[in-house]
């Protein structure tokens, strides 16, 4: 069971804003750990969409943003795209894991 | 253009062994760290193991620890996966990933490569 809670599913008409949340604890997120974002596309591999919590890699829109706060991130897509049905990780540091995690993922669908 | 292609999937049999590779090109493989990240059918992501450039450090998920072994050849471009002691819940698609400079996150991906295990 992932520690980084995220929630199964959203959807949006295209050109909604929709936003999915990513929730640690204090040996993660709320530890200062950064959170970064994938989407993936089925039968391809994951795609960085958000590093550094609020970092977009080079490419990658600007209706991807990212924030965090607490113990707790989350994605905010602006301008939903029938392209951006996918699904998206978050993914951090545990420091009581020693190691990489990743949420659960959520399947974004555009209605 | 940076390449990651990952090989070694195959069916083996629970208690069995198989090893991984990744091949990359299009960076300077040694500078970066490098993981293996995998994905069981019809479920979501998870780390398996990370070793860092030089290979001085490896890290392991709890679900791995003592059974995996994660280790590079820097004078081949390649990274590796020794899985021993497979179980039916090692089943997945095993991805290599590269460090995105330091930040802990990964910005490319190989292709996968499938592992089932199943007697």
């Amino acid at each position: 069971q992932s520690v980084l809670t995220q929630p199964p599913s959203v959807s949006g008409a295209p050109g909604q804003r929709v936003t999915i949340s990513c929730t640690g604890s204090s040996s993660n997120i709320g530890a200062g750990y950064d959170v970064h974002w994938y989407l993936q596309l089925p039968g391809t591999a994951p795609k960085l969409l958000i590093y550094g919590n609020t970092n977009r890699p080079s490419g990658v829109p600007d209706r991807f943003s990212g924030s965090k706060s607490g113990t707790s991130a989350s994605l905010a897509i602006i301008g939903l795209q029938a392209e951006d049905e996918a699904d998206y990780y978050c993914q951090s540091f545990d420091i009581s894991l020693s190691g990489s995690l990743f949420g659960g993922g959520t399947k974004v669908t555009v209605l | 253009e940076v390449q990651l292609l990952e090989s070694g999937g195959d069916l083996v049999q629970p208690g069995g062994s198989l090893r991984l590779s990744c091949a990359a090109s299009g960076f300077t493989f040694s500078s970066y760290a490098m993981s293996w990240v995998r994905q069981a059918p019809g479920k979501g992501l998870e780390w398996v193991s990370a070793i860092t450039g030089s290979s001085g450090s490896t890290y392991y998920a709890d679900s791995v620890k003592g059974r995996f072994t994660i280790s590079r050849d820097n004078s081949k471009n390649t990274l590796y996966l020794q899985m021993n002691s497979l179980r039916a819940e090692d089943t997945a698609v095993y991805y290599c990933a590269k460090e995105f400079h330091t930040t802990g996150s990964w910005d490319y991906w190989g292709q996968g490569t499938l592992v089932t295990v199943s007697s």
